[in-house]
């Protein structure tokens, strides 16, 4: 089946140390996005790529970077993660942009713990 | 600032009857709005969405109506199931679907058998 693949699900980090998170996909979409989702907020989108091309929010803080060296697979790059930046990370994909063709594929998530 | 809101955190439904989920935004600039359904350890699954060209959108059981002059929409589910128990949330975005969804922050759907 066609998916969203996120690894690792769960992943604990220390305060200060740089953390790496994966999302992979085998829809071929040309969108990837990363959202963060603290407890009981929504989801809140970071950043995201279509085709080569990086789209940052404008107010994703600077400590958080994104790769995506191909269609398959992109990066979360956490730099310098603080007790702040503890949530549920969904990596999420869309085949186009545009109207009618938002329609949104998630991945199940990576829960980050910082100590 | 909470631009979309989802004001009932949970919501018990009896297996069977109708289970009504609300949503408001406060952006008029928002011309397409989406559900989402999320159940525990997955991530949201896309259930439906409305244009604002439309204010009623149907499918199967599940039906989503927009009204625009109030800046509300509401999530139909009839007859509920036990399977629909999840987490829903409702999302927004402008030019009718961009790439930036506004999403709520989710109603906990309890279907009681």
């Amino acid at each position: 089946d066609a998916m969203v693949i996120q690894n690792p699900r769960y992943q604990v980090t220390q305060f200060g140390k740089p953390v790496t998170l994966s999302c992979s996909q085998t829809l071929n979409h040309n969108v990837m996005y990363w959202y963060q989702q603290k407890s009981s907020q929504a989801p809140k989108l970071l950043f995201h790529y279509y085709d080569k091309d990086f789209n940052n929010e404008a107010d994703t803080p600077d400590n958080f970077q994104s790769r995506r060296p191909n269609t398959s697979f992109c990066f979360l790059d956490i730099r310098s993660p603080g007790l702040g930046d503890a949530a549920m990370y969904l990596c999420a994909t869309s085949r186009e942009t545009g109207p009618g063709v938002n329609e949104q594929f998630f991945g199940p998530g990576t829960r980050l713990t910082v100590l | 600032d909470q631009q979309v809101k989802q004001n009932s955190p949970s919501l018990s439904v009896q297996e069977g009857r109708i289970s009504i989920l609300n949503c408001d935004y406060t952006n008029s600039m928002f011309d397409y709005f989406l559900w989402y359904k999320k159940y525990p350890a997955e991530g949201p699954t896309f259930l439906i969405s409305i244009s604002s060209i439309k204010d009623k959108n149907e499918d199967g059981r599940f039906t989503v109506f927009l009204n625009k002059s109030a800046k509300h929409l509401s999530l139909h589910i009839v007859p509920s199931q036990p399977g629909d128990s999840a987490v829903y949330f409702c999302a927004a975005s402008v030019d009718f679907g961009n790439e930036k969804l506004t999403f709520g922050t989710g109603t906990r759907l309890t279907i009681i058998p």
